[in-house]
């Protein structure tokens, strides 16, 4: 029940397209869902974050979906570049307890020129 | 200024030594993480401090022990270690009076164990 499952694994894109990471949950306490992104050799980077009480969230090209009855969120890329070309990790958190990440198992994007 | 500072980068160490990673952040975090990292696996949470106190320990053999000096440094000391301890070792930090929201991670120290 603490699982965060995370797809695809991998994920290839060409300049311009659009990029979707989907993730899903089953513990109804998690109410805190980041996305971050990591460079080779580089640590996570917070991208973007929700709260369920919020079904989208949008920053520049980045989009978080959210749907509390599926137990479902996803990430858009819009007008996915090159330097997007990373390893992106959803991740939940029940806020206020621990701060105990549970994260997806990634997807690695490449986004072809 | 959002930065996690760790160091070394990166450190090759033999089964017997013994060897600190160290880790430091100055946006007045109270809580600080380390995680494991595999390649291509996601950040696997090793230890939490709260308020410079232990909170979680997820179990992690006894060569891997923490430190918190005080609320900006966190240490990790390895002692004996094996080859398979080999990976990413990341520090992250964040604020437990915001419900520990945001963790902010270093940019980790790549250890190799011969």
């Amino acid at each position: 029940q603490q699982q965060v499952k995370q797809s695809p694994q991998s994920l290839i894109v060409q300049k311009g397209g659009i990029s979707i990471i989907n993730c899903a949950y089953e513990n109804t306490a998690f109410d805190y869902f980041p996305w971050y992104q990591q460079f080779p050799g580089k640590g996570p980077a917070l991208l973007i974050a929700i709260r369920p009480d919020v079904s989208e969230k949008k920053e520049g090209r980045f989009t978080i979906s959210f749907n509390k009855s599926a137990k479902q969120f996803s990430l858009h890329i819009m007008d996915s570049q090159p330097g997007d070309s990373a390893t992106y990790f959803c991740a939940a958190d029940n806020s206020g307890n621990t701060g105990k990440l549970i994260f997806g198992q990634g997807t690695t994007l490449q986004v072809k020129p | 200024d959002t930065e996690v500072t760790q160091t070394p980068k990166h450190l090759v160490m033999g089964m017997t030594n013994k060897k600190s990673l160290k880790c430091e952040q100055h946006m007045g975090h109270r809580a600080m993480y380390w995680y494991k990292q595999k390649a291509k696996k996601p950040p696997e949470l090793m230890f939490v401090y709260s308020y410079e106190k232990l909170s979680i320990n997820e179990s992690v053999p006894s060569r891997f022990s923490p430190e918190c000096p005080n609320s900006s440094l966190l240490n990790l000391h390895l002692h004996a270690l094996q080859p398979e301890d080999s990976a990413l070792y990341l520090c992250a930090s964040s604020d437990p009076d915001r419900g520990f929201e945001t963790q902010y991670f270093g940019p980790g120290t790549r250890l190799l164990v011969l």
